[in-house]
C-alpha cells in the first residue's frame, strides 16, 4: 500500500487558479469514488475541503473544487487567495479497507 | 457539538511504552470509526489505522501492524494508540479522526510524542 503521488509543491498568484492532482492506482483513487482532500496550515490540524471526489463540506468556499479521471483525482482551487497558502493532502479508501494519504503537496500564494 | 480531545504530550526514553487517547463526545462514539494518522516531523499524514468502537473491528495500515495497538472502551467514549516499546523514530505528531463515510469529518487536535534518550 504505498501512498499516493502527489506534486511536491505548486505556486499561483491571487486570483489564479491551481490544480493539484493525485495519482493512485485501480486498487484506491481509480477503484473507488472514495477521495477526499485536506488543508493543513503549520502547527494545526488539519482540514476536510473535499470529499467522495467532488462533494464541499458545508463552510467550505465553493472556489475549492474535485474531480477524477481514471486513477488520478483533481483538486482546483479557484481565485486564489493568501489564506489558501497551506499543505494539501489527498486521501483514498484502498482495496484493503485501511484508506491512504498522498505525500501531501505546499501550495504558495506569490 | 462534535468533539475529539486527546491527551497530552508526551516525552519518553526509547525502549518506555506509551498509551495515548482520544475522547470523543457530542455524538454517538460507538457509530463511527476513528483512525490514528502519524505526522512525523516535516513530514506528511499517515493512516495508521483504524477501529470501530461499536464492536472493536480493528484494521491497520500495512506500515504499522504489529508496531501499534489501537483500542478503544466504548463505556467512556474513547480509543487508544499504544506502543510496547518506543523508538526514537517514533517521535511524531498524532491525530485522533472520525470517520464519516470514506472520509474524515472531525480530528482531534494533535498528541505530540517525543522519543529521545
Amino acid at each position: 500500500q504505498s501512498a499516493l503521488t502527489q506534486p511536491a509543491s505548486v505556486s499561483g498568484s491571487p486570483g489564479q487558479s491551481i490544480t493539484i492532482s493525485c495519482t493512485g492506482t485501480s486498487s484506491d483513487v481509480g477503484g473507488y469514488n472514495y477521495v477526499s482532500w485536506y488543508q493543513q496550515h503549520p502547527g494545526k490540524a488539519p482540514k476536510l475541503m473535499i470529499y467522495d471526489v467532488s462533494n464541499r463540506p458545508s463552510g467550505v468556499s465553493n472556489r475549492f473544487s474535485g474531480s477524477k479521471s481514471g486513477n488520478t483525482a483533481s483538486l482546483t482551487i479557484s481565485g486564489l487567495q493568501a489564506e489558501d497558502e497551506a499543505d494539501y493532502y489527498c486521501s483514498s479508501y484502498t482495496s484493503s479497507s485501511t484508506p491512504v494519504f498522498g505525500g501531501g503537496t505546499k501550495l504558495t500564494v506569490l | 457539538e462534535v468533539q475529539l480531545v486527546q491527551s497530552g504530550a508526551e516525552v519518553k526514553k526509547p525502549g518506555e511504552s506509551l498509551k495515548i487517547s482520544c475522547k470523543g463526545s457530542g455524538y454517538s462514539f460507538t457509530s463511527y470509526w476513528i483512525g490514528w494518522v502519524r505526522q512525523m516531523p516535516g513530514k506528511g499524514l499517515e493512516w495508521m489505522g483504524i477501529i470501530y468502537p461499536g464492536d472493536s473491528d480493528t484494521r491497520y495500515s500495512p506500515s504499522f501492524q504489529g508496531q501499534v495497538t489501537i483500542s478503544a472502551d466504548k463505556s467512556i467514549s474513547t480509543a487508544y494508540l499504544q506502543w510496547s516499546s518506543l523508538k526514537a523514530s517514533d517521535t511524531a505528531m498524532y491525530y485522533c479522526a472520525r470517520r464519516l463515510g470514506y472520509f474524515v469529518d472531525y480530528w482531534g487536535q494533535g498528541t505530540l510524542v517525543t522519543v529521545s534518550s
